[in-house]
């Protein structure tokens, strides 16, 4: 059990509709990192939060956005939302404070575009 | 370009069978190499770092070693229960992100 929980942890959305992910980091730790997994695949970097603010981002479009909030919890935000969006987000986090520090995961949210 | 490449993307064992998983990297300043175990539908689980050539970490069955070109995860005497994908990533320069591997699906078979 790493202390990172997200929600929902499977969700059905229509094509075009828009979705919000939520995750709280685990206690003490001040940085969230969101990924996308498709089956078979290792995780891509969606983007990182830092301090409230986007401490990076990977190679994905802006219909995919989110926030941090005081207490270090995120949200992943998929706007018009595509079949090939089906896919395990998982938020992972940090204590960015300590170099090289683990990321710890959740256990991810099953999202499927249909 | 950063890039991290797991082999061999699949691996049957029998148990007791002991055997190595790669994990090859090019990267600009290394800061860490970690490697995970994910089961089927959940978050990746955090099993070992390694932050420097020559480093060695082991975790009951399990041995992390390192290079500056790749690491091994050593299983020894798996068990059905070791039956899972082992992901490698790496942290490189100042940005925090990880660089996954594809991973390895390990299947023990009793």
């Amino acid at each position: 059990e790493t202390g990172v929980t997200q929600s929902p942890t499977h969700l059905i959305k229509t094509r075009g509709q828009q979705v919000t992910l939520r995750c709280s980091s685990q206690s003490g730790h001040n940085t969230v990192s969101w990924y996308q997994q498709a089956l078979g695949q290792g995780p891509q970097f969606i983007f990182q939060y830092y301090r409230e603010e986007e401490n990076g981002r990977g190679n994905f479009p802006p219909r995919f956005s989110g926030l941090q909030f005081p207490n270090y919890s995120s949200e992943l935000n998929v706007n018009a939302l595509e079949l090939d969006d089906s896919a395990l987000y998982l938020c992972a986090s940090s204590l960015r404070r300590v170099q090289n520090t683990e990321a710890f995961f959740g256990q991810g949210t099953r999202l499927t575009v249909v | 370009e950063d890039q991290v490449t797991q082999s061999p993307e699949a691996l049957r064992l029998q148990e007791g069978e002991s055997s190595s998983l790669n994990c090859s990297y090019t990267v600009s300043g290394l800061r860490g190499l970690f490697w995970y175990r994910q089961d089927p539908g959940k978050g990746p689980e955090f099993l070992f770092t390694l932050y420097s050539a020559g480093e060695e970490k082991e975790k009951e069955r399990l041995k992390a070693t390192l290079t500056k070109k790749e690491s091994f995860l050593h299983i020894t005497a798996p068990k059905p229960e070791d039956s899972a994908t082992y992901l490698c990533a790496v942290q490189a320069g100042n940005n925090r992100k990880l660089i996954w591997g594809l991973g390895t699906s390990l299947a023990v078979n009793p």
